[in-house]
């Protein structure tokens, strides 16, 4: 079935761990982004990616950092976690397709809180 | 920076009752999207609504648009315990990067 995985689902680490949060996707989606989102807030683009080895920041600084080496891979790294990194962090994919609408379909989400 | 918002943040109602919630944003769009997200979930995508379409149906949800004033409006009709979620308009402009509001938090009462 085509979807959209993240894994982990929800993350708990001490301060300076370096952790990587794993998006795949098998719906062949050549657009792939990143959301932060906080408890009750709206939804901040982090990064997105227009296609293979393309890779842009959003709207929000981070200092996550994520790749795109395989189509249906976008993993998001953070070299150091700190408390600020405390959110829920979800990833996201999209084809254009013929309607020529960008729509979104998401993961579950992945809820990090760094001690 | 945030595009859309949500008015109001949250709303209560019984089972059975309408929903009605509001979006507004500040600069021009090709479309605006309503999404869904239930509590610990990612979001899911509703219903569609292009710049040049004044209203929409899916369902139990009527949408409309208006781009003199830049706002748009959900209706669900007749709701369910299920439709407890919140509720997000994302406005999509030339870029392919969707920019999304707070949302409004709907509770279902039985």
């Amino acid at each position: 079935e085509a979807d959209i995985y993240q894994t982990p689902r929800y993350l708990v680490i001490g301060t300076g761990k370096k952790i990587t949060l794993e998006c795949s996707q098998t719906m062949g989606h050549d657009k792939m982004y990143w959301y932060q989102q906080d408890p009750g807030m709206e939804l901040h683009l982090i990064h997105y990616s227009y296609g293979v080895n393309s890779t842009e920041k959003g709207d929000l600084s981070s200092e996550s950092t994520v790749s795109r080496i395989r189509t249906e891979h976008f993993p998001l790294t953070l070299e150091s976690a700190r408390p600020s990194h405390t959110s829920q962090y979800l990833c996201a994919s999209s084809s254009s397709g013929s309607s020529g609408a960008n729509v979104l379909t998401f993961g579950a989400g992945s809820r990090l809180t760094v001690l | 920076s945030q595009q859309g918002e949500e008015d109001p943040q949250a709303l209560s109602i019984q089972e059975g009752e309408n929903a009605t919630m509001n979006c507004s944003y500040k600069t021009s769009i090709n479309n605006l999207q309503w999404y869904r997200q239930n509590s610990g979930r990612g979001l899911v995508h509703l219903i569609l609504i292009r710049s040049n379409e004044r209203e929409k149906h899916s369902g139990r949800l009527r949408v409309t648009l208006d781009t003199s004033k830049k706002s748009s409006s959900l209706l669900i009709t007749a709701s369910r315990a299920a439709d407890t979620a919140s509720y997000f308009c994302a406005t999509d402009g030339n870029d392919y990067k969707l920019s999304f509001g707070a949302g409004t938090t709907v509770t279902v009462r039985a």
